[in-house]
């Protein structure tokens, strides 16, 4: 069982915009602003997408959008592309104990 | 760059050993931690831990009796260290740069655990 909580699904059609939540606790998401997100696609390495909540790599399009409320950290892909489909994982700082947990994954598909 | 590298089959209840050659930066540094994560086949992604450049190091309350992480500065590398392993701990191993924030993987090695 996962430390973060994430749909194990989302879809949208091409141009629609999708919302991943990730929910944790008051001891990770809501206490740091360390979330970042994943995409993996398939047969490869995750690639880094969104960092400290909602900062964006260099190279990471803006359709790409990271936000935090409380327990729960989102990601919103807005636009969607067909390239968007993948696997997205969520992860938080978990303190002093737990440092570093991930989310079960959530399996993004383009209709 | 990093590229991960070991046995590829272990029988249990033996130890698993992964060791990452990385290029184009230093583990020395002190800008980075080097961590460890591991993705059974199928399944998500599960944080092992990491290490920092002066040595210390932060494992996955889960597997802390069992796994260790160690740098070899004069090599550039660093290594995973899990003993005493069953089938559960077959999966695809990461290695990555970062810990909170990981901006670049491994392509990852699968590692099977049968007898």
């Amino acid at each position: 069982q996962s430390a973060l909580t994430q749909p194990p699904s989302a879809s949208g059609s091409p141009g629609q915009s999708v919302t991943i939540s990730c929910t944790g606790t008051s001891s990770d998401i809501g206490d740091y602003d360390y979330v970042s997100w994943y995409q993996q696609e398939a047969g490869k390495a995750p690639k880094l997408i969104i960092f400290e909540v909602v900062k964006r790599p260099s190279g990471v399009p803006d359709r790409f959008s990271g936000s935090k409320s409380g327990n729960t950290a989102s990601l919103t892909v807005s636009g969607l592309q067909a390239e968007d489909e993948a696997d997205y994982y969520c992860s938080s700082y978990g303190g002093s104990e737990n440092f570093v947990v991930f989310g079960g994954g959530t399996k993004l598909t383009v209709l | 760059h990093l590229q991960e590298s070991g046995s590829k089959l272990v029988r249990p209840p033996q130890t698993l050993s992964l060791t990452c050659a990385v290029s184009g930066d230093f583990v020395r540094s002190g800008s980075y931690s080097w961590s460890w994560i591991r993705q059974p086949p199928g399944k998500g992604l599960e944080w092992i831990g990491y290490i920092y450049y002066s040595g210390a190091t932060y494992y996955n309350p889960s597997l802390k009796s069992r796994v260790t992480i160690s740098l070899d500065k004069s090599n550039n590398q660093f290594s995973l260290n899990v003993t005493s392993v069953t089938a559960a701990d077959t999966a695809l191993y990461y290695c990555a740069r970062g810990a909170t924030m990981i901006d670049s993987w491994g392509q990852g090695t699968l590692v099977t655990v049968s007898s």
